[in-house]
């Protein structure tokens, strides 16, 4: 069975500031990867995936996250981050071997200060 | 033209009761599924359903029961509720069953149980 570990639970970072959160997974099969955000008092937003081809994948906002199989890991990245992006961020996986079941890391928190 | 609803936002109850929690998604997608975030953010999979037949049924209490009357509905029945069932509970979508697919996420249902 898969899992997923986030190795922070809490990241502070300062405005324009880089970022770099980390997603490390397991699992004895090919995965998909997916990193959700979710701010206060909402449900969860697919911000970016993988599923197969270029393992560096981005988002619309400047998020990016390298699929990176040897090391089993996905992290997410953003060179410069904004005070809007204080959110809580899941890392997920899911096997691609049919199964249904998709598992979410405990999260982590970016907290952006001015 | 929300596209995941609950009803309600906050549910606050006794120890004991019985309630429902209903979620409705209007962007025709064949699966559905409930999560439950405990107070440390932490989201795990109850059940889903794909095209109103169960395929995931985690380990939950028996009090906690499913039901799909057709796609774009799954409602949560609670039986009985404890203390330890406060926490937000999440529907989500998804076009298809599968690992690979993104899952949209409806706001959440606060319930506390005092």
């Amino acid at each position: 069975a898969q899992s997923v570990t986030q190795l922070d639970s809490q990241v502070p970072v300062f405005e324009e500031a880089p970022v770099e959160l980390r997603c490390n997974y397991s699992s004895s099969v090919s995965v998909y990867l997916f990193w959700y955000v979710q701010y206060p008092n909402q449900g969860l937003q697919l911000l970016l995936k993988y599923l197969s081809g270029s393992t560096l994948v981005e988002s619309i906002n400047g998020f990016e996250a390298e699929f990176n199989k040897s090391q089993t890991s996905f992290h997410l990245r953003k060179p410069s981050v904004h005070i809007s992006d204080t959110a809580e961020y899941f890392c997920a996986v899911s096997e691609s071997t049919g199964g249904f079941k998709t598992i979410f890391g405990a999260g982590t928190r970016l907290f952006v200060k001015a | 033209d929300t596209a995941v609803s609950q009803t309600p936002k906050y549910l606050v109850t006794q120890m004991g009761n019985d309630k429902s929690i209903k979620c409705e998604q209007n962007l025709g997608h064949d699966t559905m599924y409930w999560y439950k975030q405990d107070s440390k953010k932490f989201l795990k999979i109850m059940f889903s359903y794909n095209n109103k037949e169960l395929i995931i049924n985690e380990t939950v209490p028996n009090r906690f029961s499913p039901k799909s009357p057709d796609k774009a509905h799954l409602n949560l029945h609670i039986n009985s509720l404890e203390l330890g069932d406060s926490a937000v509970y999440f529907c989500a979508s998804s076009r298809r069953a599968g690992g690979k697919e993104t899952q949209y996420f409806g706001p959440g249902t606060r319930l506390l149980v005092l």
